[in-house]
């Protein structure tokens, strides 16, 4: 089967400037994660969605990070504006369904200047 | 607050012998771990999990156990091999909540 697949796998801005990820996740999975990992930490849950409905935003800063899922298939997680702590790999999983083990892509590793 | 705790961020095992790595985690309402490895640039891909109603999990080489009194949790790999080489992360589920909270790593080097 396809792996998640995101693009793109680096990016650098500067500060106040948007960015956006794109991530596919496995066919047939209905819960897709976004989530934030900087170096030397786990990644950190942004936005958990099941099929295009929200379940948990706890975390995503939002008056400058969004999220959707369109259709319930492919995500697109946006930054307006980035700050220079947003430097992280930003990592795009999927599962079957709520705590069943996640399929990650390989991340988007995102550098402010 | 961080709920789930990896305090070693690295080890080193010679080959042949056990690597064993910990995690301890403080909600009661976690109820399902598993174990991730990573090797760099790459995402996380699922090692190993263990649900709340077991004590133990075993696959080839891969063992981990949980001790629910004292909120702890760990992975066993024998024989550790160079390959094993990776940075290993711990994560604990509310399934109720659908919620994965994940530790920070530990760092595994196996030297040959």
């Amino acid at each position: 089967e396809a792996g998640v697949a995101q693009s793109p796998r680096y990016k650098i801005i500067e500060k106040r400037q948007s960015v956006a990820f794109w991530c596919n996740p496995i066919s047939g999975h209905a819960t897709l994660y976004w989530y934030q990992q900087i170096l030397g930490q786990g990644p950190k849950l942004l936005i958990q969605f099941q099929n295009n409905g929200v379940v948990d935003d706890s975390q995503l800063p939002k008056d400058r990070f969004s999220a959707e899922r369109l259709k319930g298939v492919d995500s697109t997680l946006k930054i307006q504006p980035a700050k220079l702590e947003d430097s992280a790999v930003y990592l795009c999983a999927s599962s079957l369904g709520y705590g069943q083990p996640q399929h990650f892509g390989d991340g988007t590793r995102l550098s402010i200047l | 607050d961080q709920q789930v705790k990896q305090n070693s961020p690295s080890l080193s095992v010679q080959e042949g012998r056990i690597s064993i790595l910990n995690c301890d985690y403080t909600n009661s309402m976690f109820d399902y771990f598993l174990w991730y490895k990573k090797y760099p640039a790459e995402g996380p891909t699922f090692l190993i999990s263990i649900s709340s109603i077991k004590d133990k999990n075993e696959d080839g080489r891969f063992t981990v156990f949980l001790n629910k009194s004292a909120k702890h949790l760990s992975l066993h790999i024998v024989p550790s091999q160079p390959g094993d080489s990776a940075v290993y992360f711990c994560a604990a589920v509310d399934t109720n909540a659908g919620k994965s909270t994940f530790g920070d790593g530990t760092t595994l080097t196996v030297k040959p």
